[in-house]
């Protein structure tokens, strides 16, 4: 089974507009946490926001939220006024493991493009 | 803090030629990781170091690919021989020992087989 789903291989979204990038996840474990990650078309790999499973808050990084929803098992990514800049790749990722064997695994993403 | 460092940024190679990636990760980071991502999917763990040693490499080609983090500070992968299908973008991260810290990535060797 896929440890990370990511259903939209491509979304649309009108500048200054809020957008929803869905992520659903598979654990048994009790302690995970959940990242989102974006790509540029340059390459980098940039950290934007974290939910760790015990959080009862859902996370937000400036125009970033995540949207948690534990029995779900999903954590959406939510950008709002979207800005031309945020035209990307986003990765929905989940860490597992112990303390110091953490193990990371990546959805395969969601093209995002800003429309002016 | 500096960033990881990865060289080269890019590579183009022939079949069956061999080839080196370096990557030092953030000082203080334990944990190592090695990740191919082939275009328009997401990173594929190859190899995971926790200081130097091995903690998860089942999915690195090991009749191909060979990696090692000697002092458990900076690492080498290495393909030899490379196939077409070898062409991807390696991506080299490194995390801090707290549990909830996220990965910090290079900026990748982009690397095509001809």
């Amino acid at each position: 089974a896929q440890k990370i789903t990511q259903t939209q291989p491509g979304m649309f979204v009108q500048e200054k507009e809020a957008v929803t990038l869905d992520c659903t996840y598979d654990t048994s474990d009790q302690s995970y946490g959940l990242f989102w990650y974006k790509q540029p078309s340059s390459g980098e790999m940039i950290f934007l926001i974290y939910q760790g499973s015990y959080d009862e808050q859902n996370a937000t990084e400036g125009r970033y939220s995540l949207n948690f929803q534990k029995a779900r098992k999903s954590a959406n990514l939510v950008i709002s006024a979207s800005q031309l800049g945020d035209s990307a790749m986003y990765f929905c990722a989940m860490r597992e493991g112990r303390h110091n064997f953490n193990k990371f695994y990546f959805g395969s993403g969601t093209k995002l493009n800003v429309k002016p | 803090e500096a960033g990881v460092a990865q060289s080269p940024r890019y590579k183009i190679i022939e079949k069956r030629q061999s080839v080196a990636f370096w990557c030092n990760p953030i000082s203080g980071h334990a944990t190592l990781y090695w990740y191919q991502q082939i275009l328009g999917q997401g990173p594929k763990l190859l190899i995971q170091f926790q200081n130097n040693g091995v903690v998860d490499d089942s999915q690195l080609p090991k009749d191909r690919f060979s990696a090692e983090r000697l002092k458990g500070v900076d690492s080498t992968l290495k393909i030899q021989p490379a196939k077409l299908e070898d062409s991807a973008v390696y991506l080299c991260a490194s995390s801090h020992p707290i549990r909830d810290s996220p990965l910090h990535f290079g900026n990748g060797t982009r690397l095509t087989v001809t």
